[in-house]
């Protein structure tokens, strides 16, 4: 198995602009979360997906960010309009259940300029 | 908040030495996990240890656990110039995902 798949793995645009990361979990895996590391704040879970439903989407810091997983082997990150604060790696991890071993992608590097 | 809070934040070590790194949480669990992140990477899993056990083993790490005093540490032995990287915990608590810590740093000098 390829392991958890995230593109793009490095993404620099301009303030204002929609950022949209992806995210392809292990396959067979029921859950799949999304963080986001800063050195300031650590590792924060934004939301995360059981069974294709968002469970509990309450890291989500404002209605700029938004996620989506259409199907089990699919997932997106949409920030609209991105800010210089959102700068950050944003991770993507399945689980066979949510509270099972987690899977992590190698990260989205984020940049707004 | 925080479930898991990992101490210290920083650790230094000569290759070779024994780095302990400990993790405090605040509400019951079913399991705590320890995780590895490499400077750039993903979070790799290291091990898990149900609330029912107290003592764990894999390779060079050992993890402990102590419910009544809610916390855990991670014992890496005889440590390598590539055990350098952060450390975290993580817990299930009661809200059925896991919560990690800040982490610990750990570098070990060659």
């Amino acid at each position: 198995d390829a392991g958890v798949i995230q593109s793009p793995r490095h993404e620099v645009t301009e303030m204002g602009q929609e950022v949209t990361l992806r995210c392809k979990p292990i396959s067979g895996h029921n859950s799949l979360f999304w963080y986001r590391q800063t050195m300031m704040r650590g590792l924060e879970l934004l939301i995360y997906f059981n069974n294709n439903v968002p469970i509990d989407d309450s890291g989500m810091p404002e209605d700029r960010f938004s996620a989506k997983m259409p199907n089990a082997s699919f997932s997106t990150l949409k920030i609209q309009p991105s800010e210089p604060r959102d700068s950050a790696v944003y991770f993507c991890a399945s689980s066979l259940g949510s509270q099972d071993t987690q899977y992590f992608g190698p990260g989205t590097r984020l940049t707004v300029l | 908040s925080q479930q898991g809070e990992e101490d210290p934040q920083a650790l230094s070590i000569q290759e070779g030495e024994n780095a302990t790194m400990n993790c405090s949480y605040k509400t019951s669990i079913n399991n705590l996990q320890w995780y590895r992140q490499n400077s750039g990477r993903g979070l790799v899993h290291l091990i898990l240890i149900r609330s029912n056990e107290r003592e764990k083993h894999s390779g060079r790490l050992r993890v402990t656990l102590d419910t009544s005093k809610k916390s855990s540490s991670l014992l890496i032995t005889a440590s390598r110039a590539a055990d350098t990287a952060s450390y975290f915990c993580a817990t299930d608590g009661s809200n059925y995902k896991l919560t990690f810590g800040k982490g610990t740093l750990l570098t070990v000098n060659p």
